[in-house]
């Protein structure tokens, strides 16, 4: 079946840590994006690729990083600079052109402790 | 810049009754429009969209949605509510190869 994993689904960090999300798809889209989603806030955008080796900032890039060194993987590194990273994170993906729908992974709870 | 607006938070609507969720929407040139729905802990799943044409679209499980270019308006509708429907709903714009999400629409079903 073709879609997006993101694992793992919950994950548990110490203040100060990086740590590490996963994303990958099978769609063979081009396009792959990073979403926050807080409570009351709707899906802000961190970071977008369209193509292999090339990402740009999305809204609120600060304290996030990524890669894109293949097309079927878009990991997200929330690091220690990023000031609140207890949240909700989607990855999604897409044919890159504005009227083509984002397919969306099933997130990745993380919470600082 | 392009913003799209839910001015609902929260919606409660009873098992059976009929249900509009509202969007609208800021945007320049003639928009490509989107409704996705999230159950509790999951991902976004696409309901409907809109690019051209029939101004009114039929999507899964039994919702649609019109588009009122006057009105910049882009309402989800359905009419008879399951208890399966209570979900977080999210309007989006699509431009210049980005999606722009509204803050979403809580809806709660009562039996």
């Amino acid at each position: 079946d073709g879609g997006i994993t993101q694992s793992p689904k919950y994950l548990f960090r110490k203040e100060g840590q990086n740590v590490t999300l996963s994303c990958e798809q099978n769609l063979n889209h081009d396009a792959m994006y990073w979403y926050r989603q807080d409570p009351g806030q709707g899906l802000r955008l961190i970071y977008y690729s369209q193509i292999v080796n090339d990402f740009q900032k999305g809204d609120i890039a600060e304290g996030y990083s990524v890669s894109r060194e293949k097309k079927e993987s878009f990991p997200l590194t929330v690091t220690s600079a990023q000031k609140n990273p207890t949240a909700f994170y989607l990855c999604a993906s897409s044919i890159v052109a504005s009227n083509n729908e984002q397919f969306f992974g099933p997130g990745t709870r993380l919470t600082v402790l | 810049a392009q913003s799209v607006t839910q001015p609902d938070i929260h919606i409660t609507v009873s098992e059976g009754a009929s249900l509009e969720l509202r969007c609208n929407y800021s945007y320049g040139a003639t928009p490509y429009l989107f409704w996705y729905v999230q159950s509790p802990g999951q991902g976004l799943q696409l309901l409907l969209k809109y690019f051209s044409g029939d101004t009114l679209v039929q999507g899964i499980k039994g919702f649609e949605a019109e588009f009122k270019r006057s009105q910049s308006s882009f309402n989800l509708r359905k009419p008879s509510v399951h208890w399966s429907d209570a979900a977080e709903y999210f309007c989006a714009v699509g431009a210049r190869n980005q999606f722009y999400f509204g803050t979403g629409t809580s809806l709660t079903v009562i039996p």
